[in-house]
């Protein structure tokens, strides 16, 4: 299984665009790199998927150089609601074997 | 569309007692997982299902914890006896399979106290 490192926690303030980064040196052919996001009591959300360069959509952008080891979640002005735990994995969606590390915690402050 | 549903939400018990834990989820999904998550930590798989066969049960504490997911939908995470280390948010997700394995669908999970 692909192993990830994120930084343990981040601060940000509102109106401000956060990229949390995260590495998967030893990432397979197959593998595809999703995130979560995790607010307090409640179970994860699935936020974003992708295999290589540029993902899109209405909550986030994921950032994957050309060598895959690494990728880059991108959340534009975030807001005070942005405050949770974003976990990044990786594993091949075929296998269904990915696993969740401990995450990044996010605090946004006004 | 109703989401993954999990009960009870909280859970007080006396450490030795058993305790079951209930999920029912996203209709369709024949994929089924059971997470345990403790504070500060990401969730931990302890079993998953391919409808109603549990394919990969590696991390499952077979001496104490079983899971059964009959006719492939609903399922029962059970804890027999109890000890005061189980104590944690035990979580439920469904997703489709295929393709579609990434995109896991969590219930609000089940917060187990043993006392």
């Amino acid at each position: 299984l692909a192993k990830t490192t994120q930084p343990i926690s981040m601060d940000s303030y509102e109106g401000q665009e956060v990229n949390i980064t995260c590495s998967h040196n030893n990432i397979a052919t197959n593998d595809y790199i999703t995130w979560y996001q995790q607010f307090p009591s409640q179970g994860p959300r699935f936020i974003i998927q992708g295999y290589k360069t540029k993902v899109t959509n209405e909550v986030a952008s994921l950032f994957i150089p050309a060598d895959r080891k690494s990728s880059t979640l991108s959340l534009p002005r975030v807001s005070l609601s942005d405050t949770a735990v974003y976990y990044c994995l990786v594993g091949d969606i075929g296998n269904n074997d990915m696993r969740f590390g401990a995450g990044t915690r996010l605090t946004v402050k006004p | 569309e109703a989401g993954v549903v999990q009960s009870p939400r909280y859970k007080i018990i006396e450490k030795k007692q058993p305790v079951a834990f209930w999920c029912n989820p996203i209709s369709g999904h024949n994929t089924l997982y059971w997470y345990l998550q403790n504070l500060g930590q990401g969730p931990e798989l302890l079993i998953r299902y391919e409808n109603e066969e549990a394919v990969d049960d590696s991390q499952l504490p077979k001496d104490r914890f079983s899971a059964e997911r009959l006719k492939g939908v609903d399922s029962t995470l059970k804890i027999q006896p109890a000890e005061l280390g189980d104590s944690a948010v035990y979580l439920c997700a469904s997703s489709l399979g295929g393709l579609s394995y990434n995109e896991q669908f969590f219930g609000p999970g089940t917060r187990l106290t043993v006392l």
